[in-house]
């Protein structure tokens, strides 16, 4: 069975600091990786994936997410915050085989001025 | 073009009641899902359609009927609600295959009393 944890609850950061949100699968086969953003009241927003190739993945509003296939990771990071990256952040996990995603529980980011 | 909607996007019902909620998409996707967020579970699969007329179980279907007459459209009935049907109903959408990304509609948020 395939399952993601997000190790924190909580990631507090000021503005202009750099940002990362923990990730870690566990998968059968091959893992196709997914992050997703979730503004107050709003449905889930892509913002990048890992299929193949390069580790390092570049997404949607200067994030991006480091591939680490012997440490089973996917840390989604963005070198500069901002008070509006303040949401929750979902990673997500699918088998090569399968079309199921399994998302972990969620990180509340918050950025302070 | 709207992509995918969800109505009603707030719902109060009484324990016992049928309630059906609406997920529309526009993009002609194969794949739809229903999901329910919960706080401290993030989001678990109740049930998905790879096509018009073709539905599976998710994590925990219990409670709940789909059906998919059409490819656009992928209703969610709770047969006879109970409180702990409370949540967050998020359906989304993909094309067809696992490395494909999954489209989110902006939620229903349903209250059982």
């Amino acid at each position: 069975a395939q399952s993601v944890a997000q190790p924190e609850d909580q990631v507090n950061v000021a503005e202009g600091n750099p940002l990362t949100v923990k990730c870690t699968y566990s998968v059968s086969g091959n893992p196709y990786l997914f992050w997703y953003v979730q503004y107050p009241n709003r449905g889930l927003q892509f913002l990048l994936k890992y299929i193949t190739g390069d580790n390092l993945v570049k997404g949607s509003y200067g994030f991006e997410a480091e591939f680490n296939k012997s440490q089973t990771s996917f840390h989604l990071k963005k070198p500069s915050a901002l008070v509006s990256d303040s949401a929750l952040y979902f990673c997500a996990v699918r088998e090569a085989a399968g079309n199921k995603l399994t998302f972990g529980g969620g990180t509340r980011v918050l950025v302070k001025p | 073009d709207a992509g995918i909607t969800q109505s009603p996007r707030y719902k109060i019902t009484e324990t016992g009641r049928q309630v059906t909620l609406m997920c529309h998409q526009t993009w002609s996707h194969s794949y739809m899902f229903w999901y329910r967020q919960d706080l401290g579970h993030g989001l678990r699969l109740i049930y998905y359609s790879a096509a018009a007329d073709i539905t599976d179980k998710g994590e925990v279907p219990d409670g709940y009927v789909v059906s998919r007459s059409k490819t656009e459209n992928f209703p969610l009935t709770l047969e006879s609600a109970t409180r702990s049907q409370t949540s967050v109903y998020f359906c989304a959408s993909s094309w067809a295959t696992s490395t494909d990304t999954q489209y989110f509609g902006p939620g229903t948020r349903l209250t059982v009393l």
